[in-house]
């Protein structure tokens, strides 16, 4: 199976700020990878998918970028709303695998 | 509108079984290839099944193989999924998601508000 490694575990930023989460893949996955965002309580929502594909409906602050197994997460000028947990996911294999996470709150 | 709601989550003893069911509504169910994914109390979210539009093939977690069976009615909207031999360890949400998408855009864009299973005696 493709393992996924997110990092940071967590991170503290301010409103305003520009935050990178990168996801490391085991083996190359190209750029089969998506970007989920989820806030407590709520189930997770599409951000990015192909890696660098704007979901519709969401923020252009949000933006993907990589190929491989390094790819990354930017998400510039933080809303308050934008406070949460991020998760990558692989669909290079069908054995769909998520990354730990990266729980983004306030400074 | 686009929904997908869950049902079924409940308690359930270790060694017990449990078939959780997802409706679908505001699309075309049968061109979709669905899943599950469950997550486990201040946990991450962990893939646990895949089904295609058809029916065939499914494909499953190592963690839950041979033990959860994924199925789905088209003529009803509805994705299935069988759950025995529960463990501990299967306690979670459990949510169905649906896939779009083909090759590198597949990805999971509607997802059900989750049903809550609990193992335990």
């Amino acid at each position: 199976d493709i393992q996924m490694t997110q990092s940071p575990s967590s991170l503290s930023a301010s409103v305003g700020d520009r935050v990178t989460i990168t996801c490391r893949a085991s083996q190359s996955i190209r750029n089969y990878l998506n970007w989920y965002q989820q806030k407590p309580g709520k189930a997770p929502t599409l951000l990015i998918y192909a890696a660098s594909n704007l979901e519709s409906g969401v923020p252009s602050r949000f933006s993907g970028s990589g190929s491989g197994t390094a790819l990354t997460l930017t998400i510039s000028g933080l809303q308050p709303e934008d406070f949460a947990t991020y998760y990558c996911q692989q669909t290079y294999s069908v054995l769909y695998t998520f990354g730990q996470g990266t729980k983004l709150e306030i400074k | 509108e686009m929904q997908l709601v869950e049902s079924g989550g409940g308690l359930v003893q270790p060694g017990g079984s449990l078939r959780l069911s997802c409706a679908a509504s505001g699309f075309t169910f049968s061109n979709y290839d669905m899943n599950w994914v469950r997550q486990a109390p201040g946990k991450g979210l962990e893939w646990v099944s895949h089904i295609s539009s058809s029916g065939s093939p499914t494909y499953y977690a190592d963690s839950v193989k041979g033990r959860f069976t994924v199925s789905r009615d088209n003529a009803k909207n509805s994705l299935y999924l069988q759950m025995n031999s529960l463990r501990a360890e299967d306690t979670a949400v459990y949510y169905c998601a649906r896939k779009k998408g083909f090759g590198d855009r597949d990805a999971f864009d509607i997802w059900g508000q989750g049903t809550k299973v609990t193992v335990s005696s």
